[in-house]
């Protein structure tokens, strides 16, 4: 089964910054990585798909790169209402398998 | 837009079935460009997806090995909705329990609200 592994566990940042976030697959995805952002006491939301689309109504500050094994999630401006957790989830088809990495708390410093 | 709607009880004793429903308006389960999963958030565990079930001519459903000995995934068309059922439930399936849609087959958008549901006695 494919790991991900997301880096760091948390940032701290300040609004205005450019945020960097890490997602590491333990063997290639090619590029069938999403990147999900969750607010406390919602579900995840879509931002990022197939490693670098932007999803419907996601902002343009987010941006996604990558391909193989290392993906990166971009925000470019942190505005004070990213500062929440972010997730990236890839699918294995053999067996099918969707799995997500552990996240990564983007905390105001 | 896609909206998904969860119900169902938010506690279970042990050893009993977890049931859960996700009703679906903007689009249709009977949809053959969509299949409807249910994905599972703990903190021991993160987030797991459990499994889906979708309609290609006929219907099909993937299960989570974790899981499979213990789930069934069902859909309503008459009531565009679908169903999770999870037996022989155990305090580690306490969880905040999510659908969604899986669209182009490798992400997931939108997501039901979530239902948290505690396994206890």
């Amino acid at each position: 089964e494919i790991v991900l592994t997301q880096s760091p566990a948390t940032l701290s940042l300040s609004p205005g910054e450019r945020a960097t976030l890490s997602c590491r697959a333990s063997q290639s995805v090619s590029s069938s990585l999403a990147w999900y952002q969750q607010k406390p006491g919602q579900a995840p939301r879509l931002l990022i798909y197939d490693a670098s689309n932007r999803a419907t109504g996601i902002p343009a500050r987010f941006s996604g790169s990558g391909s193989g094994t290392d993906f990166t999630l971009t925000i470019s401006s942190l505005e004070p209402e990213d500062f929440v957790v972010y997730y990236c989830q890839q699918r294995s088809n053999w067996p099918l398998v969707y799995t997500f990495g552990q996240g990564t708390k983007l905390e105001i410093k | 837009q896609v909206q998904l709607q969860q119900s169902g009880p938010g506690l279970v004793k042990p050893s009993q079935t977890l049931s859960l429903t996700c009703a679906i308006s903007g689009d249709s389960v009977s949809s053959n460009s969509a299949a409807w999963s249910w994905i599972r958030q703990s903190p021991s565990r993160g987030l797991e997806w459990l499994g889906w079930t979708y309609y290609r001519s006929k219907w099909y459903n993937d299960y989570a090995v974790s899981v499979k000995s213990r789930i069934t995934i069902n859909p309503d068309t008459s009531k565009n909705q679908f169903s999770l059922q999870l037996n022989s439930v155990t305090p580690e399936d306490t969880a905040v329990y999510y659908c969604a849609r899986a669209a182009g087959g490798s992400w997931f958008d939108p997501w039901g609200q979530g239902t948290l549901v505690t396994v206890s006695s």
